[in-house]
């Protein structure tokens, strides 16, 4: 069974630029979430998906980060504009069905450093 | 609100030695609860979970855990470390439909 697909793995850009991040969750799974995990910290919830509604966004910092479930398969992240404080790893991640007694599965992340 | 603690920042142990690694969490209502491993350049990675029945459950890797719901706590064992256990481990929670996770507990097993 393939996993959850992250690309791409490594972005450096510059602050005040944006970027995209891509995710292509389990196929089925029909919950999709994007953690922000910062160095020597856990993973922090950014934005929750079932389907291609929100579940729950209410982490994700609105002014500059944006995100999206089109037709509830891929997802994509965009920061814009970047800070130096977004320089972290973005973790997706899939479960089945609506989430409750399932568990998730994480891709490879895409490690973002903003210089 | 829902949150996650674990109190033991860096462990290091030697071969052979027991493990035990606190997880403590706060939310009232009833919850899924796990532990997940990230190896050194690795994904993060399932070791066990519980969603409900036996509060002692195994996982992959001679890990264990043992739900304490008195105590709110979700605390991973293993009798025996290896090199090759040398790893982050998260716990996670979720209630309603959130998934939280700790700060991560980093394990240093000594040969």
């Amino acid at each position: 069974e393939a996993g959850v697909a992250q690309s791409p793995r490594y972005k450096i850009i510059e602050k005040r630029q944006s970027v995209a991040f891509w995710c292509n969750p389990i196929s089925g799974h029909a919950t999709l979430y994007w953690y922000q995990q910062i160095l020597g910290q856990g993973p922090k919830l950014l934005i929750q998906f079932q389907n291609n509604g929100v579940v729950d966004d209410s982490q994700l910092p609105k002014d500059r980060f944006s995100a999206e479930r089109l037709k509830g398969v891929d997802s994509t992240l965009k920061i814009q504009p970047a800070k130096l404080e977004d320089s972290a790893v973005y973790l997706c991640a899939s479960s089945p069905g609506p989430g409750w007694n399932t568990e998730a599965f994480f891709g490879q992340g895409t490690r973002l450093t903003v210089v | 609100a829902q949150s996650v603690s674990q109190h033991n920042h860096h462990v290091i142990l030697s071969e052979a030695a027991s493990l035990e690694l606190g997880c403590n969490y706060s939310y009232g209502g009833t919850v899924n609860l796990f532990w997940y491993v990230q190896y050194p350049g690795q994904h993060l990675q399932l070791l066990l979970k519980y969603f409900s029945g036996d509060p002692l459950v195994k996982g992959i890797k001679g890990f264990e855990a043992e739900f304490i719901k008195s105590k709110f706590s979700f605390n991973l064992r293993k009798p025996s470390v290896q090199w090759s256990d040398t790893a982050e481990y998260f716990c996670a929670v979720r209630g309603a439909n959130n998934l939280f996770f700790g700060t991560g507990t980093r394990l240093t097993v000594i040969p």
